[in-house]
């Protein structure tokens, strides 16, 4: 069975700190998709990025910057200067194997960041 | 566009009592997903339907829960004889197809709190 750790539970930093939440899933699986996802105080999930097991490029999207790295089963995500706006509960997922309509989910960590 | 809806935003109930909890995936998506968040559980896979094929429900908890698809679009979620454990947000997501795995994208939720 697929599963997904985020070890960091609650992180709190100050605007302009650069932060990094790690995730690290565990799988037989050889083709898997992993997932970012935000949930702010609204509660709406807001998908971030996908990433498929075959790509390990990093991903950089304007502060958001994503380090997928097979051999250590890790998928972080760092925000650069982050934002008071960037505080939200951050979810990593995984899907994969005959179950793709199914998304394992880390227990998530929540971010604060103050100003 | 719009995005997935949800109805009721939140539901009170006794325990005891059924309820039902309505999902209006994005047009033209084929497969569409629930999940519960709850602040034991964190967030569980529940059931999925792709397209007319029979739904995936590997992840309903009990037979108190059921749920079905009308028209390939719109889902409802019933919860029967609901129990205090009930309680938690009933998220809906739905994508393109479930196979790939495509991007799910989630609803606000339903709240819902048995007393």
């Amino acid at each position: 069975a697929q599963k997904v750790t985020q070890a960091q539970t609650e992180i709190s930093v100050v605007e302009k700190e650069d932060v990094t939440l790690d995730c690290v899933y565990e799988t037989r699986d050889t083709t898997y998709y992993l997932f970012w996802y935000k949930q702010p105080p609204s509660g709406e999930l807001v998908f971030l990025i996908r990433r498929n097991s075959f790509d390990e490029q990093n991903e950089i999207s304007g502060r958001y910057s994503w380090n997928f790295q097979k051999s250590t089963s890790s998928f972080n995500f760092t925000i650069t200067a982050s934002q008071v706006v960037d505080s939200a509960v951050y979810f990593c997922a995984f899907a994969g194997g005959t179950s793709y309509g199914k998304l394992t989910f880390g227990q998530g960590t929540i971010l604060t960041v103050h100003p | 566009g719009a995005g997935v809806s949800q109805s009721p935003s939140n539901k009170v109930t006794e325990k005891g009592k059924d309820v039902e909890l309505r999902c209006d995936p994005i047009s033209g998506h084929t497969a569409l997903y629930w999940y519960r968040q709850s602040l034991g559980q964190g967030l569980e896979f529940l059931i999925y339907f792709q397209g007319n094929s029979a739904p995936d429900k590997s992840g309903l908890p009990s037979d108190r829960f059921s749920a079905e698809r009308t028209g390939g679009s719109v889902s409802t979620l019933t919860i029967q004889r609901t129990q205090q454990e009930d309680s938690a947000v009933y998220l809906c997501a739905s994508s393109l197809e479930a196979s790939s795995p495509d991007t799910q994208y989630f609803g606000p939720g339903t709240r819902l709190t048995v007393l």
